[in-house]
């Protein structure tokens, strides 16, 4: 079956540094879906990308999509202390409705 | 605005009991999932709807059984608990099929 794949599985950074988690399918994707969940939190959506190549952004946060849609890629400038928690990426498995979610990347921000 | 509501927040439950996990939702949203979350992983998807009538397996299907007789409500059954069920549950739904996914808060199952 369909595997999504997140890479780091684990983050440590110092308040201030940027961080960068990446997400690879074993299939292409239709789209891609990204998702926040704060520590006892429950998962909260970012943004969805579609488009090959598609880069989006939302103020210290940059998604991209591979050209190939079959990766992704979550890019945070300076992190803060309220990036705190797991992100996950999340796709739907070929021809379902199925989303699928990926392993996580859990970041700490030290401050 | 109740969004996604799950009952309960938390339950104990002994070998082989079994017991139904209830998700809500107030957005008239034709898909609902339902996913575990095992400690410090990923969710998994344990079955999904898109509209009432209508249900499909997911990564993780075993164990468990749903229903979806109204568009609100999507149930969650566990008929012989065992340990490996241990995890928390979150319920989700969506407006479409490639639409974003609005989380409930989660139920926290043991299972003893």
């Amino acid at each position: 079956g369909q595997q999504v794949m997140q890479i780091p599985q684990y983050q440590h950074v110092q308040e201030g540094e940027d961080f960068t988690t990446y997400c690879n399918s074993s299939t292409t994707l239709s789209n891609i879906q990204w998702y926040k969940q704060r520590p006892g939190g429950h998962p909260v959506f970012l943004i969805q990308l579609v488009k090959s190549g598609e880069v989006k952004k939302q103020k210290r946060l940059t998604f991209q999509f591979g050209e190939a849609k079959k990766n992704s890629s979550l890019h945070i400038t300076a992190t803060q202390t309220t990036d705190v928690g797991t992100y996950f990426c999340a796709g739907p498995a070929s021809g379902t409705y199925k989303y699928i979610f990926g392993t996580g990347t859990r970041l700490k921000v030290l401050a | 605005n109740a969004g996604v509501t799950q009952t309960p927040k938390f339950r104990i439950l002994k070998i082989g009991q079994s017991m139904t996990l209830q998700c809500t939702q107030d957005m008239n949203h034709n898909y609902m999932y339902w996913y575990r979350q095992d400690p410090g992983m990923g969710l998994k998807l344990i079955y999904y709807s898109v509209g009432a009538g209508i249900t499909d397996k997911g990564e993780v299907p075993n164990g468990y059984n749903v229903s979806r007789s109204t568009t609100e409500d999507f149930p969650l059954r566990l008929e012989l608990a065992a340990p490996s069920q241990t995890s928390v549950y979150f319920c989700a739904s969506g407006q479409g099929a490639n639409t974003e996914a609005f989380f409930g808060q989660g139920t926290r199952l043991t299972v003893v």
